[in-house]
């Protein structure tokens, strides 16, 4: 079936280590993007790439990096940068058209837990 | 930064009865859209309204859309317990090219 794959869905991580979360589509889209939520608050987009081998800076790009290699894959790294990186990582894609985004696929999420 | 802002932050209402949830945005969109969303779960997509559009259907979901009010509504008609979620809006904004998400309505809806 078609859809996006994240994992591991949950994670646990010591402080002053990086952690990468995977990030799979199989949709065949263009657009991959990343979005944080804590308790009670809505989606920060993170990171977004609307073409391989280019990706851009959203609201709260500080302490992660991203690589865009591969029309499928949008792995996210959280680093030890990130100051309070405790949080439920959400991987989205969509087809782009022109200059409108269109609806939204997401994966079921990644909770990182930092000890 | 967050575009769109949910009103009510939280709904409790009965199976049978009718959910309502707003949202407002700051600026010119393309569309706006919303999703569904279970707890510990990904985000859903409902329905998305264009911005030259002023009302959408979809089963018992209905959207409004106010433009020149920077506002939009989903409607639940004859809600159930399977309803029971957080609901987000999300605007396209025109000069931005992602969608920004509000901080979404709970709706818990008791059998």
């Amino acid at each position: 079936d078609g859809g996006i794959t994240q994992s591991p869905k949950y994670l646990f991580r010591k402080e002053g280590q990086n952690v990468t979360l995977s990030c799979e589509q199989n949709l065949n889209h263009d657009a991959m993007y990343w979005y944080r939520q804590d308790p009670g608050q809505g989606l920060r987009l993170i990171y977004y790439s609307q073409i391989v081998n280019d990706f851009q800076k959203g609201d709260i790009a500080e302490g992660y990096s991203v690589s865009r290699e591969k029309k499928e894959s949008f792995p996210l790294t959280v680093t030890s940068a990130q100051k309070n990186p405790t949080a439920f990582y959400l991987c989205a894609s969509s087809i782009r058209t022109g200059e409108t985004t269109g609806e939204l696929f997401f994966g079921e999420g990644s909770r990182l837990t930092v000890l | 930064s967050q575009q769109g802002e949910e009103d009510p932050q939280a709904l409790s209402i009965q199976e049978g009865e009718n959910a309502t949830m707003n949202c407002s945005y700051k600026t010119s969109i393309n569309n706006l859209q919303w999703y569904r969303q279970n707890s510990g779960r990904g985000l859903v997509h409902l329905i998305l309204i264009r911005s030259n559009e002023r009302e959408k259907h979809s089963g018992r979901l209905r959207v409004t859309l106010d433009t020149s009010k920077k506002s939009s509504s989903l409607l639940i008609t004859a809600s159930r317990a399977a309803d029971t979620a957080s609901y987000f809006c999300a605007t396209d904004e025109i000069s931005w090219g992602k969608l920004q998400f509000g901080a979404g309505t709970q709706v818990v809806v008791t059998p």
